[in-house]
């Protein structure tokens, strides 16, 4: 399997700040790290997804950076809105299969 | 496409009860994933198919648990008998899988409170 570890579990930011979310993981032929947003009462959904032939990746607001030699990605949104307020997951793949660990969570906060 | 549809979104149960949980992938995705979410433990990956053949069930808590996909739009997690540990949220993803990795799509997952 892979070990996939996330911090901080809380994040508390005030609006119009930045946001970052970091994710380390364990197995050094992973190759694709993908980033969750669920809101309450829902699914986790795809917000943005690196792999590991580059080492960042914008996408408007948000951005995820990707550092092999350290095993490590981040989660970089930036002018923080009270709507992404959410709770965020970090995954990565096993060395075999198709099936990603996920991160435990970090739930963001945003206040205006 | 409606995205990954599952049923019900709410199931309250009494103990020692059976309950199934239904999910219906996205058309062409050809991966299934069923996940278990709680706060102690977060998301949990029980089973997962590829090509409707359960590729690795090593997640699934015990004996009580069983899955089954019999065609590429179709697929249930059954619990028999239910207990109150098994209270959690339950996701079903689907994925597109030829070599390379994709995002998952989750359904909106079914909450389970079994009583």
């Amino acid at each position: 399997g892979e070990n996939v570890e996330q911090h901080p579990s809380t994040l508390s930011v005030q609006e119009g700040d930045s946001a970052v979310i970091k994710c380390t993981y364990s197995d050094s032929a992973s190759n694709y790290f993908p980033w969750y947003k669920q809101e309450l009462g829902k699914g986790p959904q795809l917000i943005i997804d690196i792999r590991s032939n580059v080492g960042e990746k914008k996408d408007q607001r948000i951005a995820v950076t990707l550092n092999k030699t350290a095993k490590h990605f981040s989660l970089h949104i930036t002018e923080t809105q009270p709507e992404d307020s959410a709770v965020y997951f970090c995954a990565a793949p096993p060395n075999s299969g198709y099936a990603l660990n996920f991160g435990k969570g970090t739930s963001l906060l945003v206040t205006p | 496409d409606a995205g990954v549809i599952q049923s019900p979104r709410h199931e309250v149960t009494e103990m020692g009860q059976e309950v199934t949980l239904r999910c219906k992938p996205i058309s062409g995705h050809n991966s299934l994933f069923w996940y278990r979410q709680t706060m102690m433990r977060g998301l949990e990956l029980l089973i997962y198919f590829n090509n409707n053949v359960p590729i690795d069930d090593s997640g699934m808590p015990e004996d009580r648990f069983s899955a089954k996909m019999p065609n590429a739009s179709f697929s249930t997690l059954k619990i028999q008998p239910s207990e109150p540990r098994d209270s959690a949220v339950y996701f079903c993803a689907s994925s597109r899988a030829d070599g390379n990795f994709y995002g998952y799509t989750f359904g909106s997952g079914t909450r389970l409170t079994v009583v």
